[in-house]
């Protein structure tokens, strides 16, 4: 079975902290994903990544950074975490091909005070 | 979401059949996922279309129309397990494998 995990369910930080959300994947998956799902916007895609230390700007990357110096791991950063990032964070990964289908991590609830 | 296009919310019974619509913008399009998100959980894969016609899997079904830019997904005899958010996802054809989500249907399923 495939399986992503991610460092947290749950993380509470300050405005201002520098925030690590990290994320694994065990079926050497090219591609990885991180979202923001919040109610009424859906999965919104911050940053992705299809290769080592590679990466890509989705839709929303203000505010975010990401890392991949492994295969199996991408990282997401919030170099100075403000009350509207306040979200639920999801990590995904997929192997290339276009009928391949995206695993999810469970998600971290970030709050932010 | 980008272009996709499903109703926010949908309202059932337990054993009735529920038709969950998206419409996406057919440029660039390269196949269509559903996926079922519970409460506070991760979305599961529920199925892929790329080609015209009916997928079925159980109790649940998808239909594609790539020349009207239209899909479906059908649930029959339902449970109260189904109420969950629904969402549509596209596949583009951009040379990189990511996906275009809807902001989703939450479907909700009543005794």
């Amino acid at each position: 079975d495939v399986k992503v995990t991610q460092s947290s369910r749950y993380l509470v930080k300050r405005t201002g902290e520098k925030v690590f959300l990290e994320c694994v994947q065990d079926m050497d998956h090219e591609n990885m994903f991180w979202y923001r799902q919040d109610p009424g916007l859906g999965l919104r895609l911050i940053y992705f990544s299809y290769d080592v230390k590679m990466k890509e700007k989705g839709d929303i990357p203000e505010g975010y950074s990401v890392s991949r110096e492994k295969k199996e791991r991408f990282s997401l950063i919030l170099e100075s975490a403000s009350t509207n990032q306040t979200s639920m964070y999801l990590c995904a990964s997929r192997s290339q091909g276009a009928s391949h289908e995206q695993y999810f991590g469970p998600g971290t609830r970030l709050t932010v005070t | 979401g980008q272009n996709i296009d499903q109703p926010t919310e949908m309202t059932a019974t337990e054993g009735a059949i529920v038709q969950i619509n998206c419409t996406y913008q057919t440029s660039g399009f390269n196949g269509l996922f559903w996926y079922q998100q519970h409460a506070g959980e991760a979305p599961t894969f529920l199925s892929y279309n790329v080609l015209d016609v009916l997928e079925e899997k159980g109790r649940f079904s998808s239909f594609l129309s790539r020349s009207k830019g239209y899909s479906y997904l059908l649930l029959k005899e339902l449970q109260m397990k189904d109420s969950a958010s629904y969402l549509c996802a596209t596949n583009m054809n951009t040379g990189f494998q990511k996906l275009v989500f809807g902001t989703g249907t939450r479907l909700l399923v009543s005794p």
